[in-house]
């Protein structure tokens, strides 16, 4: 059973427009959640996170939003630039020392 | 700091051999992990620990053994090796203190088994 799921294999956006990143989870007990960033041959890391108390949370050009209601936390990047280029994972909060990452977004930022 | 360090980068084995891929951190951190990424799909935790001498199994344990002697590392046994078992492993680790914990990823071992 996928306790998280994202929905879109792929996106393609061109350089100076918006990507918008989905997830989707099922476990209402979740209420931490991480973005992670990860490009070919590398280890993913750390971009952003939000706690089930806020709906929002910015950081430069990337904004996740939450909606508990919904089970739903989308990953807004604006404006989006070709190094941005790679696979997108949302987890929920790592519980001793387990994750459930969903199984990723290619994101494509064309210049 | 180097963070969390995975040797070997690639590797090639037969089927039934078996190998062990190395994994350290030098941040201190009192949880590791291993998961294995296949195409197309997130990664799959393997087995983790809370500490030194605490190891547990994750979602895909079988075929996989680990221990923790130190807080610095943490290796995983495959102890013969098949062709499932073909996949990018990807260690982790992170401080286990609070709720709000992120995980730092080594740069992943390739492995292939014929």
């Amino acid at each position: 059973d996928q306790q998280v799921k994202q929905n879109s294999p792929s996106l393609s956006v061109q350089e100076g427009r918006i990507s918008i990143l989905n997830c989707d989870y099922t476990n209402s007990m979740f209420d931490y959640f991480l973005w992670y960033k990860k490009y070919p041959a590398e280890g993913p890391t750390f971009l952003i996170s939000i706690s089930s108390i806020k709906d929002k949370n910015e950081d430069g050009r990337f904004t996740v939003f939450l909606n508990k209601s919904a089970k739903h936390l989308s990953l807004h990047i604006v404006p989006s630039q070709p190094g941005d280029s790679a696979v997108y994972f949302c987890a929920p909060y790592p519980n001793a020392g387990k994750s459930t990452f969903g199984d990723g977004t290619t994101l494509t930022v064309k210049p | 700091n180097a963070g969390v360090t995975q040797t070997p980068k690639f590797q090639v084995l037969k089927t039934g051999q078996s190998m062990t891929l190395q994994c350290a951190q030098d941040m201190n951190h009192e949880y590791m992990s291993w998961y294995r990424q296949d195409p197309g799909m997130g990664l799959r935790l393997i087995h983790y620990s809370v500490g030194a001498g605490i190891t547990d199994q994750g979602e895909v344990p079988n075929g996989y053994n680990v221990s923790r002697s130190t807080t610095e590392d943490f290796p995983l046994r495959l102890l013969s090796a098949a062709p499932s078992q073909t996949s990018v492993y990807f260690c982790a680790s992170s401080y286990g203190q609070g709720r709000t914990d992120t995980q730092y990823f080594g740069p992943g071992t390739r492995l292939t088994v014929l």
